[in-house]
């Protein structure tokens, strides 16, 4: 699976957007990136994840850019319940299932 | 109603001692996962279920050893508990899909061992 690369923390006002920003430049062809993010003393959570396309739920929107070297998550309105670890995985959808964590983004949402 | 469970949420226990942590997973999910977190926060797969079967096993001591007697649960049995073994333990469920989009993970809320 391809390594990645995010900003070790990141400090976002309550209210606004938080751009969480993933390099991930040696992802291949048939490699997904997936969004976890794991909230102080509990397990991780699903995000969001994507190929090629934008993505959006309920939660966030994913840009991933045309060469697909690096990606962008955006949480539109954050709140205080978003302070978390954000990490971002690319990974091969295959039968290996799975998830490679690393440092992650530590993002606190300040009021 | 709780998706992903574990007990005990809390385990301490001295070095050398045997003990076991169990999960439970109500999403009907064909997989199921433990994972690791040291003190320094990094998240290690050590095994996954597919089925009952074995698929991952990520160069974890013999001294693990998981046991799935359905695919609802995925227990993690530990022998000669040592001082390096004290971590979160956290397990998790999911749905394969093969050639799908992608296979979202639902996780436990984590057991933290402690070794003393």
């Amino acid at each position: 699976d391809a390594k990645t690369t995010q900003p070790t923390s990141m400090d976002c006002a309550e209210g606004r957007a938080a751009n969480l920003p993933c390099n991930h430049s040696t992802i291949s062809g048939n490699e997904y990136v997936y969004w976890y993010r794991q909230i102080h003393s509990q397990g991780p959570q699903y995000i969001i994840h994507g190929l090629k396309n934008n993505e959006t739920n309920e939660m966030a929107s994913l840009i991933i850019t045309e060469d697909r070297k690096s990606s962008t998550l955006i949480l539109p309105h954050a709140t205080l319940r978003d302070t978390a670890v954000y990490y971002c995985i690319v990974r091969v959808d295959s039968n290996d299932y799975k998830l490679s964590f690393g440092a992650g983004t530590t993002v606190t949402v300040r009021a | 109603d709780t998706a992903v469970s574990q007990t005990p949420k809390y385990l301490v226990t001295q070095m050398g001692n045997d003990k076991s942590i169990k999960c439970e997973q109500n999403l009907g999910h064909d997989t199921m996962y433990w994972y690791k977190q040291d003190s320094k926060k990094f998240l290690k797969i050590m095994f996954s279920y597919n089925n009952k079967e074995l698929i991952i096993n990520e160069t974890v001591p013999n001294r693990f050893s998981p046991k799935s007697p359905d695919k609802a649960h995925l227990n993690l049995h530990i022998n000669s508990l040592e001082l390096g073994d004290s971590a979160v333990y956290f397990c998790a469920s999911s749905q394969v899909v093969l050639r799908g989009p992608g296979n979202e993970q639902f996780f436990g809320p984590g057991t933290r061992l402690t070794v003393l």
